[in-house]
């Protein structure tokens, strides 16, 4: 069973500080990775995206990628009120294309 | 360009009604999926189209079947819904390819009493 880990949370960061939030993998063969942000009552958006160890940058948003230790994490730095959601982490499986997905991590900014 | 639509967005059963959640997506898109979304349980795949005219298996199709109508529809049957049945219901779409972001619905919030 392939599967996809996260803590749960909540994770609360005061405004202004930088989030991290992590993810790991069972299946050693899984090639790309991907964040979704999911608003309360909302469906999910995608952050972004990453399939080559190391880190990939998009704003204030960092993803990074350590394919030996499989796991994946997401750095948010200068966290907005507006950051507070919930952060799916997916994992595409290389046979089909189909995701599988952590349980989200619910991350709440305080002011 | 309105993405990805579903339909209804909330629906109350009673225990072994059926209904059918409709899904349309004007993206071209070749693949599609219908997704359950629980408490602490993340998205769990219950079927999907790779591409027009197949359909597959997901992690929980029991209780459900569909149908894809044509490139643009995947609709998501329940022939007698139990109260397990209980969730949101969310359908997605993406071109099928290798690093392809699956867009999603609205979803669909179901109660069966």
């Amino acid at each position: 069973q392939k599967e996809v880990e996260q803590n749960s949370g909540p994770l609360s960061v005061p405004e202004g500080a930088i989030a991290s939030l992590n993810c790991t993998y069972s299946d050693r063969g899984s090639q790309s990775f991907f964040w979704y942000r999911q608003y309360s009552g909302k469906s999910p958006e995608l952050i972004m995206f990453i399939y080559s160890n190391g880190d990939k940058e998009d704003g204030r948003f960092t993803a990074q990628l350590n394919k030996a230790s499989q796991y994946v994490s997401l750095l948010i730095r200068d966290s907005q009120p507006s950051d507070s959601a919930t952060y799916l982490c997916a994992v595409e499986m290389d046979s089909n294309y189909q995701l599988i997905w952590g349980a989200g991590t619910k991350l709440i900014i305080k002011p | 360009n309105a993405g990805v639509t579903q339909t209804p967005k909330f629906q109350v059963l009673k225990t072994g009604q059926s209904m059918t959640l409709q899904c349309a997506q004007d993206m071209n898109h070749n693949s599609m999926y219908w997704y359950r979304q629980d408490p602490g349980m993340g998205l769990r795949l219950i079927y999907y189209s790779a591409s027009e005219g197949t359909t597959d298996k997901g992690e929980v199709p029991n209780g459900y079947n569909v149908s894809r109508l044509n490139k643009r529809e995947f609709s998501l049957r329940l022939e007698s819904a139990a109260p397990s049945q209980t969730s949101v219901y969310f359908c997605a779409s993406s071109e099928g390819s290798q690093n392809n972001e699956q867009f999603f619905g609205p979803g669909t919030r179901l109660t069966v009493l």
